[in-house]
């Protein structure tokens, strides 16, 4: 099956430093990818899309120059989260669509729990 | 606004017992609803999807029935076990596009 993974699993900063979140589908090839967040006991909140070679799209209410996103590649997308602060401590989890016909499952990470001191 | 609404929000079922969790949704140009099974700490896992062609599908003890023109799915886990105890989330979406996500159901199954 489809395998996506997330570098880190868990990470804990300082506040106002930034993290960088690395997501990568190892068995095929991702021409969209999706960064979402997740709080404790709640559903998954799409933060952006990004597609491979062009500028991520946010969802309303994300801030774009805060939440850095990179698809350099198809197997490859980074979150940044710049100057990062408390609140920004959260589960963010991405997935991965394969551009294969009529497929249009998602395959998620196994997310990355982000701890801003 | 809600595009899927799920309940109920938490369900607990005895070992060996029918676990149902409803979804419903508003856009009918919605053309494929997955089903994910999330532990705790972990990233969702797809289980099982269906497109709105068919009224079920079926694989293993896991079954979606879907309702087009009531707009609604519903996933049955027959059989439920212990390790089934997890959240799932209900998606929709249109080909090519986002996911919109139901609201999650924490599933416990009691030995």
């Amino acid at each position: 099956g489809a395998v996506v993974s997330q570098h880190p699993s868990w990470v804990i900063c300082k506040s106002g430093t930034s993290v960088k979140i690395e997501c990568r589908s190892l068995d095929f090839q991702a021409t969209t990818m999706f960064w979402y967040r997740q709080f404790p006991k709640q559903s998954l909140m799409l933060m952006a899309t990004s597609n491979e070679g062009s500028k991520a799209t946010y969802e309303q209410g994300v801030e774009k120059d805060k939440f850095l996103i990179n698809h350099a590649s198809l197997t490859l997308s980074t979150l940044t989260v710049t100057s990062a602060h408390p609140e920004d401590s959260s589960f963010y989890i991405c997935s991965a669509r394969s551009g294969q016909g009529a497929i249009n499952t998602q395959y998620f990470g196994p997310g990355t729990r982000l701890t801003v001191l | 606004q809600q595009q899927v609404k799920q309940s109920p929000q938490s369900l607990i079922v005895q070992k060996g017992g029918i676990s149902i969790i409803n979804c419903a949704y508003e856009n009918t140009a919605f053309d494929y609803f997955p089903w994910y099974q999330q532990f705790p700490g972990k990233g969702p896992a797809l289980l099982i999807a269906i497109r709105p062609d068919v009224s079920e599908k079926k694989e293993g003890r896991f079954t979606i029935s879907f309702n087009k023109s009531a707009k609604q799915f519903s996933l049955h886990i027959m059989d439920s076990q212990p390790g089934d105890s997890a959240t799932y989330f209900c998606a929709a979406s249109f080909t090519g596009n986002q996911f919109y996500f139901g609201t999650g159901t924490s599933l416990t199954v009691i030995p």
